[in-house]
């Protein structure tokens, strides 16, 4: 069956780049309907969407996060990356990459990740 | 942005309860909502889709219902395994999710 790992540095200096990759297996990400997704977790709190990209490579983002925010796809490897510029202490986070199951841009997420956590700080 | 509202934000039950799990959207989103449980430590499941659609693989004591901007999440007969925390999602426009719902034993 589909997995989902997550995987990078697990700490990031203020207002640096942080850049995570997640690894698909059991299944190839360029096939199917799928939205391949990053969600964020702070400690003690709830669930943030921060963006997707589909299949096809199109993506969208969090508007709050926008303008910090670039993901891509890797079908050679099939993976798919998170980059999150300019973080502060605030982006600290458990970070999930999820499978998003439907069609026409609307999906919820069937197979997630572990999660692996990112600090930032100095 | 559309903002979720789920209630209680802690909700005390014991084996056997009907639980039910209240989220509300600031606007309409069809049925385009989702609920997960997430136990510490975990990533969430997916339990429910399309508002009352059961997630293959989940027990039939979960159900959904709802349409427009009011949910809920209902557990006919709480089972140990489902001291954990609930959350809704919404997938109309862009995604967010509700707040969480801490189902803990009493």
């Amino acid at each position: 069956q589909v997995q989902l790992q997550e995987s990078g540095p697990g700490l990031a200096g203020p207002s640096q780049t942080l850049s995570l990759t997640c690894t698909v297996s059991g299944g190839s990400i360029s096939s199917g309907s799928y939205y391949w997704s990053w969600i964020r977790q702070p400690a003690g709190k709830g669930l943030e969407w921060i963006g997707r990209i589909y299949s096809s490579g199109s993506t969208k983002c969090n508007p709050s996060l926008k303008s910090r925010v670039t993901i891509s796809l890797d079908t050679s490897k099939n993976q798919f990356s998170l980059k999150l510029n300019s973080v502060t202490a605030a982006d600290t986070a458990v970070y999930y990459c999820a499978r998003g199951r439907g069609s026409e841009g609307y999906y919820a997420f069937d197979i997630w990740g572990q999660g692996t956590m990112v600090t930032v700080s100095s | 942005d559309i903002q979720m509202t789920q209630s209680p934000s802690t909700l005390s039950a014991s084996v056997g309860d009907r639980v039910t799990i209240t989220c509300r959207a600031s606007q309409s989103i069809s049925s385009w909502l989702a609920w997960y449980q997430q136990k510490p430590g975990k990533a969430p499941k997916l339990l429910i889709y399309k508002a009352s659609s059961l997630e293959s693989g989940v027990p039939s004591r979960f159900s959904g219902s709802g349409s427009g901007t009011e949910f809920t999440l209902t557990i006919s007969s709480l089972q140990p395994d489902d001291f954990a925390t609930y959350y809704c999602q919404q997938y109309s426009s862009y995604i967010t999710f509700g707040g969480g719902t801490k189902v803990e034993i009493k």
